[in-house]
């Protein structure tokens, strides 16, 4: 059976530092893979999705970026975080893009002070 | 620009009744929609896909259907546990090659015991 990942569960970071999150799946091969973040009173927004290793779309302007240095591998980065980027990050993934449902992960709580 | 709204924002209901949630789109051109569960602090968890040439889809005690005409859909939970207390997110996916999703911003649902 497929199972999402993404560390750490938690973190507390000052203004203006570095961000890396993780995501990784494990039981199925050439994932489409995307990152969401859940900000407090608002919905989901995709931030970015990639179809295949080294293949990011960036949905939405922001200081953050996404690599897929790994087939199942996703890491969502930040040279220097803002306080607007707090938030709940999640990372999905599924096979056929027209048809299939999203598997999200456990999510990623970030707070930036 | 696709919308997507759910009504009530949150629902308190005595253990046993049954309940209907709601979901509206501003457009009707979506190739399906969903009904997700998240848990506090916790993931998605997938509930129903229905695709846009379904009209309803059903597990367990839970009915999802969609009028897609009139940009409307609805999650009926049959025998409210307290155990379904939870937020209840529905998203629609539009067209293109991203799968993108654009999601409610969900019903917190409490089913008191």
């Amino acid at each position: 059976s497929q199972t999402i990942h993404q560390w750490p569960a938690t973190l507390v970071q000052p203004v203006g530092s570095p961000l890396s999150l993780e995501c990784t799946v494990e039981g199925t091969s050439n994932p489409n893979l995307y990152w969401y973040r859940q900000a407090a009173g608002r919905g989901l927004q995709l931030l970015f999705y990639s179809i295949g290793i080294g293949q990011i779309s960036s949905e939405v302007p922001q200081n953050l970026s996404a690599s897929r240095p790994q087939d199942r591998q996703f890491i969502l980065s930040s040279k220097k975080l803002l306080l607007s980027d707090s938030g709940f990050y999640l990372c999905a993934w599924n096979k056929e893009l027209s048809t299939d449902t999203q598997y999200f992960g456990p999510g990623t709580r970030l707070t930036v002070l | 620009k696709q919308e997507v709204t759910q009504i009530p924002a949150a629902l308190s209901v005595p253990e046993g009744e049954n309940l209907v949630l709601n979901c509206s789109f501003t457009d009707s051109a979506i190739y399906n929609l969903q009904w997700f569960r998240q848990d506090p602090g916790k993931g998605l968890t997938s509930l129903l896909l229905i695709q846009s040439s379904q009209r309803e889809q059903t597990s367990g005690r839970l009915n999802a259907s969609l009028d897609k005409s009139s940009g409307r859909s609805t999650l009926y939970i049959a025998a409210s546990q307290p155990g379904d207390s939870a937020t209840y997110l529905c998203a629609v996916r539009g067209g293109g090659a991203t799968n993108k999703l654009i999601f409610g911003t969900g019903t917190l649902l409490a089913v008191q015991p």
